[in-house]
């Protein structure tokens, strides 16, 4: 079993459409959450960062669920510009700090 | 302008012949880390390093070596590089902090025939 893993999409949705990605987690000594994005071939960037209380930026929200060990990202009203690949991060410290990526998922946003 | 970058973008080369990617920042980061990127497989880590002198295995370091003898620089040097080595590198940095966020170089695609 992979240690993050992702739905395996792809995604295509229209313009406007409301869209939600999950990951789950295995390692229970992973402390830190992101969502990153990338284009096709381009460096990760990221998107943003997934706290226990939830955290929203305009139209993404993310959440985390540590008893679960289960994130979720929602990007509501879906742009073209949206489409790209989200990765689910996972860092990990014994000691020093291992980062885990998901597979990533992606999302083709239609007009 | 705050980056990370990678040299070469872009590599074709033999079995065998040794190889070194650079990485720099020039954000005056503690942590830094190279992936390798393949198809279906997603990022894998395979060197990080959270300071100068200090370097730790990933997940997928087999074939790879990596050294911190300066801040901003984190070399990746494949010694004896093989056909399964190739795959697209990227080079990232971040403050030494569990939440910071990961500063990616453009990537390095490398081809070994």
């Amino acid at each position: 079993r992979k240690e993050v893993e992702q739905d395996p999409g792809p995604f295509n949705v229209p313009e406007g459409a409301t869209v939600a990605f999950n990951c789950t987690y295995s390692n229970s000594a992973s402390q830190s959450f992101f969502w990153y994005r990338q284009d096709c071939r381009k460096e990760p960037k990221l998107l943003m960062s997934v706290y226990s209380s939830g955290n929203e930026d305009g139209r993404f929200t993310a959440q985390l669920n540590r008893a679960s060990q289960y994130i979720s990202l929602l990007i509501r009203d879906s742009k073209l510009s949206d489409s790209a690949t989200y990765l689910c991060v996972v860092n990990i410290y014994p000691g020093g700090f291992k980062t885990i990526f998901g597979a990533g998922t992606r999302l083709f946003v239609k007009a | 302008e705050a980056q990370v970058t990678q040299n070469p973008r872009y590599l074709i080369t033999v079995t065998g012949k040794k190889l070194t990617v650079t990485c720099s920042q020039n954000m005056n980061h503690e942590y830094m880390s190279w992936y390798r990127q393949d198809p279906g497989l997603g990022l894998r880590q395979i060197y990080y390093s959270m300071n100068v002198e200090v370097t730790d295995k990933g997940d997928v370091p087999e074939g790879y070596k990596v050294s911190r003898k300066e801040k901003r620089n984190f070399p990746l040097i494949l010694e004896s590089p093989s056909p399964n080595q190739t795959s697209l590198y990227f080079c990232a940095s971040s403050r030494a902090t569990r939440t910071d966020t990961q500063y990616f170089g453009p990537g390095t695609r490398l081809t070994v025939l």
